[in-house]
């Protein structure tokens, strides 16, 4: 059984759609992250939500809306896709926001934007 | 400003031999841990080693942590090539808002 789970794997667009980023964890963990992986590999954390509530918002543009239903699931709404949007984005959960537990990661969607 | 960066941003080694990959962050922290990505995948945690720690070891990896030159190290003893990876060290903070934040990853090839 997956842990976290992630869809779709590849997301092919175009320049000004919106698209979504599903996420979901069975691991009962209160807290998810999206995180953006870029060209160089670095790895940037976006949002984290504890128990369904937003706690980190790391400057990221308002074209990025983080939905979650409950605390299973984060998904990644981007509105107006922009060249620059094109990545690897992963998401992660762990069990609490205390920044001392280890994180679980999807096997990330990789967005090409043309 | 990104906390983590890695040394040596790649390196290629034998199987057999011994890897070690450096880490050095920026502020105070409540941990460090060490993450591996396959190419593709994700990432998967390998060891979490505490502020108040000063050395840990899980298998064949060792990990060294010395806050006083904030920095820690990432031995893998005996690689194989199934080791071929990047390798990321992430800080977990306890001054602000509790956040994972990476280094660039140091990309490990083990050649057979």
């Amino acid at each position: 059984d997956t842990a976290v789970s992630q869809t779709p794997k590849y997301l092919v667009t175009q320049m000004g759609n919106d698209k979504s980023i599903k996420c979901e964890q069975n691991l009962g963990h209160d807290t998810m992250y999206w995180y953006k992986q870029d060209s160089k590999k670095f790895l940037k954390i976006m949002f984290s939500y504890n128990n369904k509530e937003l706690i980190i918002n790391e400057t990221v543009p308002n074209r990025f809306s983080p939905k979650s239903p409950d605390k299973a699931h984060l998904n990644l709404h981007i509105n107006s896709l922009e060249l620059g949007d094109s990545a690897v984005y992963f998401c992660a959960s762990s069990p609490r926001d205390r920044g001392s537990e280890k994180l679980f990661f999807g096997s990330g969607t990789q967005l090409s934007v043309l | 400003s990104q906390q983590g960066e890695e040394d040596p941003q790649a390196l290629s080694i034998q199987e057999g031999e011994n890897a070690t990959m450096n880490c050095s962050y920026k502020t105070s922290i409540n941990n460090l841990q060490w993450y591996r990505q396959n190419s593709g995948r994700g990432l998967v945690h390998l060891i979490l080693i505490r502020s108040n720690e000063r050395e840990k070891h899980s298998g064949r990896l060792r990990v060294t942590l010395d806050t006083s030159k904030k920095s820690s190290s990432l031995l893998i003893t005996a690689s194989r090539a199934a080791d071929t990876a990047s390798y990321f060290c992430a800080t977990g903070s306890t001054s602000g808002t509790y956040k994972y934040i990476f280094g660039t990853g140091t990309r490990l090839k083990v050649l057979a």
